[in-house]
């Protein structure tokens, strides 16, 4: 049990492009999902928490206008990364928690590479 | 906010052999929890242990809240348990995002 799947798994594109991101609980529900950045050989950094029917909370220095999170239901948060430029090329991770629990439960990561 | 350190950063070990990881943090925690990360970056769940001992066959941890402190222990190492091991820490319970250790850099030479 608490699986959490992202979609797409990897993804290319062209500078100046949006790219959406997919998390999604498939065997629970989650009021809070999470995304986290990981550069390569660094740790994961959050980036914001996703609160389900409610506006997402940014950490500092997260720009909200670049990447924009929606979390349309208890078991889907979608992370819009718009205009991506080559710095944005990362390591995506989503997380949630399922209600009235407290252990998170990580997706397989999304690997973006902006040309 | 909470500082995480582990440590050590890297270790290179025998196959057989025991290790010990360390997570140190620097504010009361309400949730702490280990992780191992695969070569394809998968976050596999070790355990959720803000406070205590646990045991999942040959894997072990302690966390001493009044210390700041815990403990990952890995016995009879497989070259299958190399990877990256992190520590994040919480202080909401689920309702907040995690802080990451650096991780510990583990290899088993068989």
């Amino acid at each position: 049990g608490a699986v959490v799947s992202q979609h797409p798994s990897r993804v290319i594109c062209k500078s100046g492009t949006s790219v959406k991101i997919e998390c999604r609980s498939l065997d629970f529900q989650a009021t809070t999902m999470f995304w986290y950045r990981q550069f390569p050989k660094q740790s994961l950094m959050l980036m914001a928490t996703s609160n389900e029917g409610s506006k997402a909370t940014y950490e500092q220095g997260v720009e909200k206008d670049k990447f924009l999170i929606n979390h349309a239901s208890l078991t889907l948060s979608t992370l819009t990364v718009t205009s991506a430029h080559p710095e944005d090329s990362s390591f995506y991770i989503c997380s949630a928690t399922p209600l009235a629990r407290e252990t998170q439960y990580f997706g397989p990561g999304t690997r973006l590479l902006v040309l | 906010g909470i500082q995480v350190e582990q440590s050590p950063p890297d270790l290179i070990l025998q196959e057989g052999a025991n290790s010990t990881l360390r997570c140190n943090f620097s504010d009361s925690v309400n949730n702490l929890q280990w992780f191992h990360q695969n070569p394809w970056g998968q976050l596999i769940n070790l355990f959720y242990i803000p406070s205590g001992t646990k045991q999942n066959g040959r894997l072990s941890a302690t966390t001493v809240a009044t210390e700041r402190y815990s403990l990952l222990y890995i016995s009879s190492s497989q070259t299958t348990d190399s990877g990256v091991y992190f520590c994040a820490v919480g202080s909401g319970g689920g309702a907040d995002g995690l802080t990451f250790g650096k991780g510990t850099h583990l290899i088993i030479q068989p």
